[in-house]
């Protein structure tokens, strides 16, 4: 069974630029979770999509970060424009269905930001 | 001020030692989750513990939650340099969500 899939898996980018992760979770799971990583500490979610619907978005900074999940299966999370505290490993999850289903991590996406 | 905090946060070891690493807090959860996480990889999932007190093993890891629900402890016996990552734990809120600690980085040393 293939995992979760993450592009690209390495970023660097200029500060004020833009910046969008694509992630496509396992085959069937309905729910799809953003997490950003920094270093030297653990994940912190960011958005939890259920198929197409957001459904806990209060840790995403919304002025600069924004999140999409068309057709309820790929997802793209975007920051626009980019400062340099958002240097991190950006995760996606996926889980069958309810939260409290087993999370299946990618293996991320390393942004840094110059 | 971390919801869980985990110690020690950097642990470096022989290969053949064992070890014990924690995850505390003043919360009580309804269940908590212990991740190992490799280099360049995201965290895999190890183990669920949900009853206060509960122990789980797996081969050379135990897991023990708490009689309170409020910390838990992994012990790995006779640590193995395939062993060596970051160990996370999380929580569940009552809201369903999933907090981690800041994680305890091993390494064995062969």
């Amino acid at each position: 069974e293939a995992g979760v899939a993450q592009s690209p898996r390495y970023k660097i980018i200029e500060k004020r630029q833009s910046v969008a992760f694509w992630c496509n979770p396992i085959s069937g799971h309905a729910t799809l979770y953003w997490y950003q990583q920094i270093l030297g500490q653990g994940p912190k979610l960011l958005i939890q999509f259920q198929n197409n619907g957001v459904v806990d978005d209060s840790q995403l900074p919304k002025d600069r970060f924004s999140a999409e999940r068309l057709k309820g299966v790929d997802s793209t999370l975007k920051i626009q424009p980019a400062k340099l505290e958002d240097s991190a490993v950006y995760l996606c999850a996926s889980s069958f269905g309810q939260r409290t289903d087993t999370q299946y991590f990618g293996p991320g996406t390393r942004l840094t930001v110059l | 001020t971390q919801l869980l905090e985990q110690s020690p946060q950097f642990l470096s070891i022989q290969e053949g030692e064992n070890l014990t690493v924690y995850c505390n807090s003043s919360s009580v959860f309804s269940s908590l989750q212990w991740y190992r996480q490799e280099p360049g990889e995201g965290p895999v999932l190890l183990v669920t513990v949900v009853t206060g007190g509960e122990v789980k093993k797996l081969k050379r890891l135990t897991f023990q939650f708490g009689d309170a629900r409020k910390d838990s402890s992994l012990h790995i016996t006779a640590a193995q340099p395939g062993d060596t990552g970051l160990y996370l734990c999380a929580a569940r809120l009552d809201n369903n969500d999933m907090r981690f600690g800041a994680g305890t980085r091993l390494t064995v040393k062969p």
